[in-house]
């Protein structure tokens, strides 16, 4: 069956640095999303990885390993704006059908 | 703002009512989405629509029915429905149907069934 794994929370220090990782098994892979989502308020896309290796933007990266099942996203320099809910999903066919993990609930403390 | 919207924003329902929830997009997508957000639960895809054709109906019970007007509106007609039915449910949309494209989503309508 289909399965994406997140911690459900982490917390961290204002400044600081954060790995929330995401492992999956889906029957098959066409990439893996990050997303950002407030309290209340609407996903937000943050990366897409396809290929294997990282991808930086900005305060940002994701990390993907496909013969793992495993991604990671990293927040640098972590500010209180940063605390939210972070959901990996991943696309397992040609179309637009993203299966999500439950999301990270991550606390950014001063 | 991504683009999307959604109305009501909050709903609160009876059992036995008839309601629908409104979604619409500004950024000229082509495909468009339901999905439920239920509390410490995984993101749950409802249905998908592609140029105005449903193309995914993902085992959900007929109280729930999607409409699809034109490429810019998507509704979600809500009857008889259960309390187990309450969350929130968000509207998405993306150019196309590629695995990398983006979906953008809107805020949500928060819904509770009594």
């Amino acid at each position: 069956g289909q399965n994406i794994d997140q911690p459900t929370e982490m917390t961290a220090t204002e400044g600081a640095i954060v790995q929330i990782n995401c492992t999956y098994q889906t029957s098959g892979f066409n990439g893996l999303f990050w997303y950002q989502q407030h309290a209340g308020e609407a996903p937000t896309f943050l990366s897409y990885n396809v290929l294997d290796g990282l991808e930086e933007k900005g305060r940002f990266s994701s990390f993907l390993s496909r013969s793992k099942g495993y991604s990671y996203l990293l927040l640098k320099e972590l500010q209180m704006k940063d605390s939210a809910s972070y959901l990996c999903a991943v696309n397992q066919n040609q179309g637009g059908k993203l299966i999500f993990g439950q999301g990270t609930e991550l606390s950014v403390k001063p | 703002e991504t683009g999307v919207t959604q109305t009501p924003r909050h709903l609160v329902m009876g059992m036995t009512n008839k309601k629908s929830l409104k979604c619409e997009q500004h950024l000229g997508h082509n495909a468009m989405y339901w999905y439920k957000q239920s509390a410490k639960k995984p993101l749950e895809l409802m249905f998908v629509y592609s140029l105005e054709e449903r193309v995914e109906n993902n085992s959900v019970p007929s109280r729930f029915s999607p409409e699809c007007p034109n490429s810019s509106h998507l509704f979600l007609h809500l009857h008889t429905l259960q309390p187990e039915d309450s969350a929130l449910y968000l509207c998405a949309s993306s150019q196309g149907q590629l695995p990398s494209e983006t979906q953008y989503f809107g805020p949500g309508t928060r819904l509770l069934v009594l």
